[in-house]
């Protein structure tokens, strides 16, 4: 089955710097790439995603990148605020397929 | 607010007990999916069902159990339960399996004591 791999686990950064997330995928029929962000004691929730027709795709302050060829896909948060401040989670698919399958997350801090 | 609602949202039981987690989907949603958190832990999948069928096994223990309903609603049943079980149990549903956004409800807590 799929394998998802997250780094780093854990990211501190000074509020305004840009965050960069990274995970790799093993199966190379995963064809839907979703993260989610997981505040403290609340349930995820999608913040982007990206299908691998598309290359990157922007939403305000957060992108998503994906390079189908190296199987890797990164979450960028540009001019990171203390609101940023959560876990975050990736996640491969293969849309008609069964399940997510989670990376193991990742927890940034926005040092105000 | 996802539409998936979960009950109890808090649940605190001896070891050895038996407890059941409800679940009940976003309206239209075919596919239910239950994940175990533990503290400082990712999300563990546990199952998933589509339309009253079971699609995937995950790392489910055999002491637990799940099932979809012909209403759409799900139960995961924990039993014999350890302290190790002490974890966040959400129940996520989408309207196809493996399809675009899961939508989580708000989590079960169980504490085993």
């Amino acid at each position: 089955g799929e394998n998802v791999e997250q780094h780093p686990s854990t990211l501190s950064v000074q509020e305004g710097d840009s965050a960069v997330i990274k995970c790799t995928y093993s199966d190379s029929a995963s064809n839907y790439f979703p993260w989610y962000k997981q505040e403290l004691g609340k349930r995820p929730q999608l913040i982007i995603d990206i299908r691998s027709n598309v290359g990157e795709k922007k939403d305000q302050r957060i992108a998503v990148t994906l390079n189908k060829t190296a199987k890797h896909f990164s979450l960028h948060i540009t001019e990171t605020q203390p609101e940023d401040s959560a876990v975050y989670f990736c996640a491969a698919s293969i849309i008609t397929g069964n399940q997510f399958y989670f990376g193991t997350g990742t927890s940034l801090t926005v040092i105000p | 607010d996802s539409g998936v609602t979960q009950t109890p949202k808090h649940l605190i039981t001896a070891t050895g007990q038996r407890v059941t987690l409800r679940c009940s989907p976003r309206s239209g949603d075919l596919s239910v999916y239950w994940y175990q958190q533990s503290l400082d832990q990712g999300l563990q999948f546990l199952i998933q069902y589509y339309n009253g069928e079971e699609r995937a096994k995950g790392n489910i223990l055999e002491r637990f159990s799940a099932q979809q309903f012909p209403d759409l609603h799900s139960e995961l049943n924990l039993s014999s339960l350890e302290l190790g079980d002490s974890a966040l149990y959400f129940c996520a549903s989408s309207v196809m399996p493996g399809a675009d956004e899961q939508f989580f409800g708000p989590g079960t807590r169980l504490t085993v004591l």
